[in-house]
């Protein structure tokens, strides 16, 4: 199966800006893919943040936002926060009925 | 309020058979395809199977299929996996999850809290 790539690690500043993507080990990520985006803390289950590339799921802050960028989907939060400092995983749809979670970015906010 | 709660994790042994049971509520259970997640200790989230809503279509991550079944009871709002011929490598904590819509090509949406299956002799 094709692999899913995320950054394994990332850092942002409180009330700055970071863009975590999501690609493919081969080709490019289109909206096809329905991409989607789940945080997830320690323990807890994930929880869906963006569905189908950028539509944000109820409760979910404008601060996140999905897009496609270049050949890749991307989360982008804006104005970091503290509780913002989790685990963030895509998943992209391969085709007859085959979801493929990426690795995960484990977001850091210092 | 949607609530997913999984059940029937326990301790297995290698090669052997287990069948997780995921009860729901909260929701039209019949209007929404299903899913099966995974979660290795430490390690990140790994999609499993997926059924339709009327459970005509089901897939398979290549690493279960074959050995691996899911199905689900509208009549009852349950969802299950049996896992025979299980490994090391199966010892997870399973979410069971639904989808936004009833189409496979749906993603999974809201998440239960997991049930444990460890693997091991």
């Amino acid at each position: 199966q094709t692999v899913v790539t995320q950054e394994p690690s990332f850092s942002v500043s409180p009330g700055g800006t970071v863009t975590l993507t999501c690609g493919l080990s081969s080709g490019s990520v289109s909206t096809s893919y329905y991409p989607s985006w789940y945080q997830q803390t320690p323990g807890q289950a994930p929880r869906t943040l963006i569905y189908n590339t950028n539509t944000r799921s109820s409760g979910v802050p404008d601060r996140f936002s999905g897009s496609i960028l270049g050949n890749k989907a991307a989360l982008t939060i804006t104005g970091a926060q503290a509780d913002d400092e989790s685990d963030y995983y895509c998943v992209l749809y391969m085709g007859s009925g085959i979801w493929v979670f990426g690795g995960g970015t484990k977001l850091t906010v210092l | 309020e949607v609530q997913l709660v999984e059940s029937g994790g326990v301790v297995a042994q290698p090669g052997g058979s287990l069948r997780l049971s995921c009860a729901a509520s909260g929701f039209t259970f019949a209007d929404c395809a299903m899913h099966w997640v995974r979660q290795a200790p430490g390690k990140g989230l790994e999609w499993v199977s997926l059924i339709s809503w009327g459970g005509g279509s089901t897939s398979y991550a290549d690493s279960v299929k074959g050995r691996f079944t899911i199905s689900r009871d509208n009549s009852k709002n349950s969802l299950y996996l049996q896992m025979n011929s299980l490994r090391a490598e199966d010892t997870a904590l399973y979410y069971c999850a639904k989808s936004r819509t009833s189409s496979v090509n749906s993603q999974p949406d809201y998440w239960g809290q997991g049930t444990l299956v460890t693997v091991s002799s």
